[in-house]
């Protein structure tokens, strides 16, 4: 059963336009979200995290929305650039510390930026 | 800093094989884990490390078999390879469990796994 869910496996955006990436979770106990941007042949790199008591956290371009009635965030990327190409992995957690906290991603949206 | 070094890059073993994936970090962190990475399927959890001489299984551990002798090692050894383990292998490294505002995994550039 997929906790982390990413619906979109591919998506096209014009450079200089916004990009959307979408994530669902099923978990009502994850309290803690991040994003990660992985090109190819590379391991994913952090790119920006939220936590369940905010709504909204931003950096630079890159802002990411939660919405938890929903059970649903979105990463924002505004202008896009051909450089933003590349997988996004969505990832949740709960917030307990501990051992047994533990990070679970989703299946990826690769984003292509169309110069 | 190196970061979170992985060898080796590719590899290709028959079935039956055994053979060690290693990892290696500069960064002084305690947290350490391995993943795997499948088409359609993300990144998945095989077993992780809290500290040296402390190991715990992942979402995904048969198979794999892990031990954390020192702060920097991490190997992940798989005793029997089975064409179902071919897959793209991760190590990450974090301060903490990586899941805290200020903690995050560091990654390694993956190992390439085919078995035949």
């Amino acid at each position: 059963d997929q906790q982390v869910k990413q619906n979109s496996p591919s998506l096209s955006v014009q450079e200089g336009r916004i990009s959307i990436l979408n994530c669902d979770y099923t978990n009502s106990m994850f309290d803690y979200f991040l994003w990660y941007k992985k090109y190819p042949a590379e391991g994913p790199t952090f790119l920006i995290s939220i936590s369940s008591i905010k709504d909204k956290n931003e950096d630079g371009r890159f802002t990411v929305f939660l919405n938890k009635s929903a059970k649903h965030l979105s990463l924002h990327i505004v202008p896009s650039q051909p450089g933003d190409s590349a997988v996004y992995f969505c990832a949740a957690s709960g917030l307990r510390g501990g051992a047994t906290n533990k990070l679970i991603f989703g299946t990826g949206t690769l984003l292509a930026v169309q110069p | 800093n190196a970061g979170v070094t992985q060898t080796p890059k590719f590899q290709v073993l028959k079935t039956g094989q055994s053979m060690t994936l290693q990892c290696a970090q500069d960064m002084n962190h305690e947290y350490m884990s391995w993943y795997r990475q499948d088409p359609g399927m993300g990144l998945r959890l095989i077993h992780y490390s809290v500290g040296a001489g402390i190991t715990d299984q992942g979402e995904v551990p048969n198979g794999y078999n892990v031990s954390r002798s020192t702060t920097e090692d991490f190997p992940l050894r798989l005793l029997s390879a089975a064409p179902s383990q071919t897959s793209v292998y991760f190590c990450a490294s974090s301060r903490g469990t990586g899941t805290g505002d200020g903690d995050t995994q560091y990654f390694g550039p993956g190992t390439r796994l085919t078995v035949l």
